[in-house]
C-alpha cells in the first residue's frame, strides 16, 4: 500500500521568507511525486512533479522541489514567499506499475502574512 | 484551452433522493478520473477510465455509486440513494494518459440532508 504523510496541517511563513512545505511518502516501487494547490472554491493546480532525473524539480509560480529518496520526502519549496501564496497544498504520490492510482495526503494550508 | 467543466457545482438533496453529476475533461485527454473530497483531507480516487474503459474502480462503492463514459469523452457519476455520509466535494480530473499530471475541475459540493 502507498501513503503520503504531510506533518502540518499549517504552516505561517512572512511575506518575502523561505517557505517549506513537507512530505514524506512511501510505497513499494519506484515514487511519482506530485504536489497540487487548491484555492478556495476552486480545483486542484498542478505545481510540479517528479518522475526521474534531477533530484530538485523546478514548477510553477516559483516553487521547487527536492526528491529525497533515502528519507523518502518531496519537500515543496518557495524563497520568497508571497501572500498569493496562501492556500492549501496537497503531496501525492503513485507508483510505475500496478494500480497507478495517486494517493494524496491530507494537506498543508499555506498562510502568508503581509 | 479550456479546463476540465463540472456541473452543477453545488448541489442539496435529501437522503435516500438520487443525484448526478457530470464531468467534461479536456479535449484529448484520454484519461479521466472521478474523486471523492471530505473536509480537511486530500481527494481519494473512486473510478479511472480510459477511454471508455472503467480500468480502476476498486474504490468505488458499487452498491449506491455507478459512473459511466459512453463515448469516452464526458462522463457521469450517479449516487442512487444518497446517504448522509456521501456529503463531499467530488471532484473529476483528466490526464492524457495515466503517466502524466492530472487536470482537475472545481468539483461538485454535495450536500446530503
Amino acid at each position: 500500500a502507498q501513503s503520503v504523510a504531510q506533518p502540518e496541517d499549517q504552516v505561517n511563513v512572512a511575506e518575502g521568507n523561505p517557505l517549506t512545505v513537507k512530505c514524506t511518502y512511501s510505497v513499494s516501487g519506484n515514487p511519482y511525486l506530485f504536489w497540487y494547490v487548491q484555492y478556495p472554491n476552486r480545483g486542484l493546480q498542478f505545481l510540479l512533479k517528479y518522475i526521474t532525473g534531477d533530484n530538485l524539480v523546478k514548477g510553477s509560480y516559483g516553487f521547487e522541489a527536492e526528491f529525497n529518496k533515502s528519507q523518502t520526502s518531496f519537500h515543496l519549496k518557495k524563497p520568497s514567499a508571497l501572500v498569493s501564496d496562501s492556500a492549501l497544498y496537497f503531496c501525492a504520490v503513485r507508483v510505475d506499475t500496478g494500480r497507478r492510482a495517486l494517493t494524496f495526503g491530507s494537506g498543508t494550508r499555506l498562510q502568508v502574512q503581509p | 484551452e479550456a479546463g476540465v467543466v463540472q456541473s452543477p457545482r453545488y448541489k442539496i438533496i435529501e437522503k435516500k433522493q438520487p443525484v448526478a453529476f457530470w464531468c467534461n475533461p479536456i479535449s484529448g485527454h484520454n484519461t479521466l478520473y472521478w474523486y471523492l473530497q471530505n473536509l480537511g483531507q486530500g481527494p481519494e480516487l473512486l473510478i479511472r477510465y480510459e477511454n471508455e474503459e472503467a480500468v480502476d474502480d476498486s474504490q468505488l462503492p458499487k452498491d449506491r455509486f455507478s459512473a459511466e463514459r459512453l463515448k469516452g469523452v464526458d462522463s457521469t457519476l450517479k449516487i442512487q440513494p444518497a446517504e448522509l455520509g456521501d456529503s463531499a466535494v467530488y471532484l473529476c480530473a483528466s490526464s492524457t494518459t495515466s503517466v502524466n499530471e492530472q487536470f482537475f475541475g472545481p468539483g461538485t459540493r454535495l450536500t446530503v440532508l
